[in-house]
């Protein structure tokens, strides 16, 4: 694989269940990020993880949590989905170092919709 | 808060010159890009501006005034592949980007 990889691409949930979208770089990048985009507004930031072993939270991480347990996989999980969840997740990564402003590369993305 | 405003949509004609703006009001200021989006797939990185002044990459280039907190995109020579979303973001003191919502392009030949 080269790049970042999103699974699954797609996804229909119901309302309550549990789900993880996974995310794997191999770019071995430090930094990774959770975005969600919904029509109309920006990207906005879930939660990050500036290197392995940490994590934080972005603009909207309420129903959301992560884990960074090395450096290539960064899954996100919605405990409890509820329809105001449906939106196209981006994961994306960069090379970050305190003060840098390095590029962030995306992700395919996954569409979930929760009914 | 923090804002970032630029044009929801822009229709050009294939071969002409397009400029799409971008103006911004954030805590701090680490930066400006600009990103490319085709719809359904992922954002792709354009260009990134730190210093006053205008950026050119081929046939894109990028400007940005910090003073005015100002920055466009200026395509020329426009290709039906340009048709696309256009994502202003600026990295703010805690180095995240905030994001526009994007200028939709739309090419007509």
């Amino acid at each position: 694989i080269a790049g970042i990889t999103q699974a699954p691409t797609s996804q229909i949930l119901a309302a309550g269940r549990r789900m993880t979208l996974r995310c794997t770089q191999d770019m071995r990048h430090n930094a990774m990020y959770w975005y969600r985009q919904d029509l109309g507004l920006g990207l906005r930031l879930i939660h990050y993880s500036n290197t392995a072993g940490t994590t934080g939270k972005g603009e909207v991480p309420d129903g959301y949590s992560v884990s960074r347990a090395n450096t290539d996989d960064f899954p996100l999980t919605l405990a409890s989905a509820v329809p105001s969840q449906t939106s196209v997740y981006f994961c994306a990564s960069s090379d970050w170092a305190s003060g840098s402003t390095d590029t962030q590369y995306f992700g395919p993305g996954t569409r979930l919709t929760v009914l | 808060g923090q804002n970032i405003d630029q044009p929801t949509e822009m229709t050009a004609t294939e071969g002409a010159i397009v400029q799409i703006n971008c103006t911004y009001q954030t805590s701090g200021f680490n930066g400006l890009f600009w990103y490319q989006q085709h719809a359904g797939e992922a954002p792709t990185f354009l260009s990134y501006n730190v210093l006053d002044g205008l950026e050119e990459k081929g046939r894109f280039s990028s400007f940005l005034s910090r003073s005015k907190g100002y920055s466009y995109l200026l395509l020329k020579e426009l290709q039906m592949k340009d048709s696309a979303s256009y994502l202003c973001a600026v990295m703010d003191s805690n180095y995240q980007l905030i994001w526009g919502a994007g200028t939709k392009l739309i090419i007509k030949p």
